[in-house]
Formats: C-alpha cells, sequence, structure tokens
C-alpha cells in the first residue's frame, strides 16, 4: 500500500458524461500527479500540482482539467466523455515537486460506453 | 518531443535465467531516470538513478545509467516467478514544471 487512495475503484458511464475522480496523497506529501494508462498507449502524463498551484502540463485534452484543494487532495474533471477516453487514470504524489520517486494509487478504471 | 524507448517490448525466460532491459531516451532537462514494476495494478518504485556509472543494487536487482549514451539497463539475476511484470522506465524532466515521461514497457514472463 503506497499511502496515496483514489476514489472511485471503477467508474461506468456513457458519453457526454462527466465524472470526477478523486485522489488524496501520501501523508506530507505536497505534489500530486495524474496520469492515463490505456492499452496502446501506455502510461501518459496529464498533469502536476503542487501545493495547490499547477506545476506542468503533458498531454492532457480541454475536456479534462484538474485541481488540487488546500488539504491537498486532488480532483481530475472529465467531461464529454468519449468511448477512447476509457482508461486506467493513475494519481501519484511525492514529498515534492523534482525529487524523482513518485507513489502511485491503485487507479480509477474508467469505461465508457 | 522528450521521448523514452525501451527494449525489448517483452521478454519470456525460464527460472533462474538472468535478464536485462534496456532503456534509452532523449529529452531536455533530464533530471533523473527511475525504474518501476507494475505487476496487476499500480506500479512500484525501484530505483532512481541520477549520476551516470553508479550501480544502484536491490538484491537480485541493479541498474545503472549511462549519461553520455542516454541509456539505462535493469538486471535481474536468478529470475523469479514472482518477477514476471511490466517494467517500465520513467525519464524525469524539467526544473519547476516537473513531469515524468515513461517508456512503454517491457513485459517480463518467467516460466518455471
Amino acid at each position: 500500500d503506497s499511502g496515496v487512495t483514489q476514489t472511485p475503484k471503477h467508474l461506468i458511464t456513457a458519453t457526454g458524461q462527466r465524472v470526477t475522480l478523486r485522489c488524496s496523497p501520501r501523508s506530507g506529501d505536497l505534489s500530486v500527479y495524474w496520469y492515463q494508462q490505456s492499452l496502446d498507449q501506455g502510461l501518459q502524463f496529464l498533469i502536476h500540482y503542487y501545493n495547490g498551484e499547477e506545476r506542468a502540463k503533458g498531454n492532457i485534452l480541454e475536456r479534462f482539467s484538474a485541481q488540487q484543494f488546500p488539504d491537498l487532495h486532488s480532483e481530475l474533471n472529465l467531461s464529454s466523455l468519449e468511448l477512447g477516453d476509457s482508461a486506467l487514470y493513475f494519481c501519484a504524489s511525492s514529498v515534492a515537486a523534482g525529487v524523482g520517486e513518485q507513489f502511485f494509487g491503485p487507479g480509477t478504471r474508467l469505461t465508457v460506453l | 518531443e522528450d521521448k523514452v524507448v525501451q527494449s525489448p517490448l517483452s521478454l519470456v525466460v525460464h527460472e533462474g535465467d538472468t535478464v536485462t532491459l534496456n532503456c534509452s531516451y532523449e529529452v531536455t532537462n533530464f533530471r533523473s531516470l527511475l525504474w518501476y514494476k507494475q505487476e496487476k495494478k499500480a506500479p512500484t518504485f525501484l530505483f532512481m538513478l541520477t549520476s551516470s556509472g553508479i550501480e544502484k543494487k536491490s538484491g537480485r536487482l541493479s541498474s545503472i545509467l549511462d549519461k553520455k549514451e542516454l541509456f539505462s539497463i535493469l538486471n535481474i539475476t536468478a529470475t523469479q516467478t514472482g518477477d514476471s511484470a511490466v517494467y517500465l522506465c520513467a525519464v524525469e524532466v524539467g526544473f519547476g514544471n516537473e513531469k515524468l515521461t515513461f517508456g512503454t514497457g517491457t513485459r517480463l514472463t518467467i516460466i518455471p
């Protein structure tokens, strides 16, 4: 157990809908990262927050947004969902930015029908 | 665009064999290279490498980084069935805008 929690574990929804994925980092970690893992793409970096501020963006679609709250938990919002958004979404945390080792949560499996 | 390439894509060996997994990279603002093991779910951390030529070791696993030739290898000796997993290489880049770029992984299968 890495100490990073993600909810929900599974999510099944329809195209066009909007969902919110939640992540609680390890106690004391200030950085939160979001990744998408699909079968044909591997792990893709989406976005990095550090102590409430956006730090770096990857190939995150405009339909996707994220935020990190004062208690350091983070939410990833996915809207206007498409079939291709079906994937495993991981959150990871690290004690600070740029320290390398990240601890991954168990992931949320999103299925868009 | 940052690129991390792993080879081979998959590998099947017998228990007790030694394997070498490769990772090459082309990135800007290199900070570190990391190896992760992914079994059923979340990746778990193995090693972080920042300096060339210094081997990191943990039990039967070891790894080394060559910053001149831009690659790293992960060695596993005396493999066991529990080593079966996808091994991911990632490079951390950026100063002030840190992110990890992952390779697609090497799927290692150990046959008893």
